[in-house]
């Protein structure tokens, strides 16, 4: 079975631009979460959708977005970069909203 | 305001003895709670998890414990391995109306087992 796969791996970004990042969940599993991971800060929930829903949201502005497609892949968007979005971007899945997550590999955002 | 903390950012252990990697929380509606390894340029994988109404839960060489009162949780490793050296993150999960994968992660100590 395949894991959880992100793209891209790695990006460089200006600031003022905007990103998309993309997530496929292992096959079968309906709930995705993205996590942001920087230096001294451990990992940050930003997001969990579920069936296409966005079902809880963590403290980060509202340039940071994402959404669910049908197939339960996911994309998240941070617009307006700033130095400070660069970090570990995180995709995690599960088969339902049961806890035990498994992480892709991360996409790796530097803004300049 | 770090709800899960992990205040020592490193540890290192000889081949064989046991690690402990201690994990403290400020929330008492925590009511799950699970340790993640992360390998540099790879995921965070999960190890092992407990649940708020036990105190102690094991798999093979792993074993957290869970000191409600003191709103502490630790993982001992025995015996410790040089393929385990890597960042442990602790994480809680809020008490919530209904599941959910909203994980609240400690900022990761990171273990070097030396041979």
């Amino acid at each position: 079975k395949a894991g959880v796969t992100q793209t891209p791996r790695y990006l460089i970004k200006t600031r003022g631009q905007q990103v998309t990042l993309s997530c496929s969940p292992i096959s079968g599993h309906r709930s995705v979460s993205w996590y942001q991971q920087t230096p001294g800060q451990g990992l940050q929930f930003l997001f969990e959708y579920f069936s296409e829903t966005q079902r809880n949201k963590g403290n980060f502005p509202g340039r940071f977005s994402g959404r669910q497609f049908s197939n339960s892949r996911s994309e998240m968007n941070v617009s307006t970069l700033e130095l400070g979005d660069s970090a570990l971007y995180l995709c995690a899945s599960s088969e339902m909203r049961d806890r035990e997550l498994f992480f892709g590999e991360g996409s790796r955002l530097t803004v300049l | 305001d770090q709800q899960v903390k992990q205040n020592s950012p490193s540890l290192s252990v000889q081949e064989g003895r046991i690690s402990i990697l201690n994990c403290d929380y400020t929330n008492s509606m925590f009511d799950y709670f699970l340790w993640y390894k992360k390998y540099p340029a790879e995921g965070p994988t999960f190890l092992i998890s407990i649940s708020s109404i036990k105190d102690k839960n094991e798999d093979g060489r792993f074993t957290v414990f869970l000191n409600k009162s003191a709103k502490h949780l630790s993982l001992h490793i025995v015996p410790s391995q040089p393929g385990d050296s890597a960042v442990y993150f602790c994480a809680a999960i809020p008490t919530y109306g209904g599941a959910t994968n909203k994980l609240i992660f400690g900022t990761g100590t990171l273990l070097a087992v030396q041979p």
